[in-house]
């Protein structure tokens, strides 16, 4: 079965540069249609669409975040990676990575979560 | 950017039928999917491509979509269905994908 697994620090200071990682199984980045995408939730708010990796290296981020945005994959270890430069309290949220199947731009199997705070 | 409303809270008493609805502009000619988040979980989806539902979703839960406004409908809601409900599209004009702002159901 899909699953997927954040991983990252849980604790960031405001201006440094946060990195997750995505560890995922039960499925191969390298088959044709299917992507990764990245999620957050400030608490108590909405869900907010970052980024997305498909399986030929084509990427896409939010507009209002693209220039601190970065996202790759790594195929043969199933990881994806995202890192957001500039890290401000407001950024402090939970952050999913989520599994988007061929031909339909939805998340279908999301990771638990991870809880990042930024704060000095 | 695309926009996706949604209301804030709906409340339904047990039994009774809960409609949530997601609005944006032309959004009958996007598919719409629907996600369920409880607290301290991940979303899960519930509704696809406007109507259709993952397994083991209990058929309580359907979609429509037409116009400016996508509904996600919960017959004979039940306590268990008390969560956040958020719609999700694909705005095919920039290839991104866009969240609603969330909608709290409360079962009374």
């Amino acid at each position: 079965q899909i699953t997927l697994k954040e991983s990252g620090p849980t604790l960031v200071k405001p201006t440094q540069t946060l990195t997750l990682t995505c560890t995922f199984s039960g499925f191969s980045l390298s088959t044709n249609g299917v992507g990764v995408g990245w999620i957050r939730q400030p608490p108590g708010k909405a869900l907010e669409w970052l980024a997305l990796i498909y399986w030929d290296d084509d990427k896409r981020y939010s507009p209002s975040l693209k220039s601190r945005l970065t996202i790759t994959k790594d195929t043969s270890k199933n990881q994806v990676v995202l890192t957001m430069t500039n890290m401000n309290p407001v950024d402090t949220a939970t952050y999913y990575c989520a599994h988007s199947p061929p031909r339909k731009r939805l998340f279908d199997y999301w990771g638990q979560g991870t809880l990042v705070t930024v704060s000095s | 950017s695309y926009v996706l409303t949604q209301p804030p809270s709906v409340s339904v008493a047990p039994g009774q039928t809960a409609r949530i609805t997601c609005g944006g502009n032309k959004i009958g000619s996007k598919s719409v999917h629907w996600y369920q988040q409880k607290p301290g979980q991940a979303p899960v989806v519930v509704v696809y491509d406007d109507s259709d539902r993952p397994s083991g979703i209990p058929e309580r839960f359907s979609g429509s979509n037409s116009g400016n406004t996508a509904t996600l409908t919960i017959s004979r809601v039940e306590a268990g269905d008390e969560a956040d409900y958020c719609c999700q599209v694909w705005d095919t004009g920039s290839d991104h994908w866009v969240f609603g702002g969330g909608t709290k159901l409360t079962v009374l």
